[in-house]
C-alpha cells in the first residue's frame, strides 16, 4: 500500500510569506505527527493528532505555526509570516491504532526561507 | 527532561567491519527505544525497537539491547556493507506519550 506522502517536496518562500505543507498519512492510521528537522539535527516534535483532535501542540515554536486535520485524515501545517529560522525539513508521520509505537515517516518537505 | 545522546559522526568504516554506534538516554519514565535510519534521499525508516529492559531489537543484521542499568541502546552490526551508508537516529518515546525524542543522528560511511 501507499506510504505517507507529503507535498510539496520543496518550497522556497520569501520572508514574510505564508506557507502550507500537506501530509497524507497511511490510510486508516489514526495518529499523525509533525516534526521539524533542522540541518544536521534530529527531528523535533511539533504536534500530534489522534483522528481530528489535536492532542499535543507543545512543540510548535510560535503562534505563527498552526496545524489542522479536520476530517481525521489529511493534515496541513501552516506557517504564517515565515522567518529564516523556519528553514528546515518538515516531516510527517502516522501510526495505527494497533501499533501506536511504530511511526511511519513521509519523505518530508524542505522549506527554504529567503 | 527526556533526551537522547548519540556519538558524533561521521563513522567511517571499510566493508565487512564491525559497527557500534553509541546511544544513551535520559527519561523520566520507562521509555521504548528505537533506531531509525535515513538513507540518502529517502525518509526515516524504523530499523528496530525495544520496549522494555533487556529486550533486544534486531533487523537486517543490526542489533541493539535495551540496557536500563546503563541507560543505553547501542546499535551494532557484525559486518557492514556499502549499502548501510546512511544516517542513524536513536530515539525514545514514553508510555502514553507517543511523540518521539530523537538524538542528533550519526552518519555512517562504508567504503568498499
Amino acid at each position: 500500500g501507499a506510504g505517507v506522502s507529503q507535498s510539496p517536496r520543496y518550497k522556497v518562500a520569501k520572508r514574510g510569506q505564508d506557507v502550507a505543507l500537506r501530509c497524507d498519512p497511511i490510510s486508516g492510521h489514526v495518529s499523525l505527527f509533525w516534526y521539524q528537522q533542522a540541518l544536521g539535527q534530529g527531528p523535533e516534535f511539533l504536534t500530534y493528532f489522534q483522528n481530528e483532535a489535536q492532542l499535543d501542540k507543545s512543540g510548535l515554536p510560535s503562534d505563527r505555526f498552526f496545524a489542522e486535520r479536520p476530517e481525521g485524515s489529511v493534515s496541513t501545517l501552516k506557517i504564517q509570516r515565515t522567518q529564516q529560522e523556519d528553514s528546515a525539513v518538515y516531516l510527517c508521520a502516522s501510526s495505527s491504532r494497533e501499533h501506536t509505537d511504530t511511526q511511519y515517516f513521509g519523505p518530508g518537505t524542505r522549506l527554504t526561507v529567503l | 527532561g527526556n533526551s537522547v545522546t548519540q556519538m558524533e559522526g561521521p563513522v567511517t568504516l571499510s566493508e565487512e567491519a564491525f559497527l557500534t554506534i553509541n546511544c544513551t538516554y535520559t527519561a523520566t519514565g520507562y521509555p521504548s527505544l528505537f533506531w531509525y535510519v535515513q538513507y540518502p534521499g529517502e525518509g526515516l525508516q524504523l530499523l528496530l525497537k525495544a520496549t522494555k529492559a533487556d529486550d533486544k531489537g534486531s533487523n537486517k543484521g543490526f542489533e541493539a539491547t535495551y540496557r536500563k542499568e546503563t541507560t543505553s541502546f547501542h546499535l551494532e552490526k557484525g559486518s557492514v556493507q556499502v549499502s548501510d551508508s546512511a544516517v542513524y537516529f536513536c530515539a525514545l518515546s514514553l508510555t502514553g506519550f507517543q511523540k518521539l525524542v530523537f538524538g542528533t543522528g550519526t552518519r555512517l560511511l562504508v567504503s568498499p
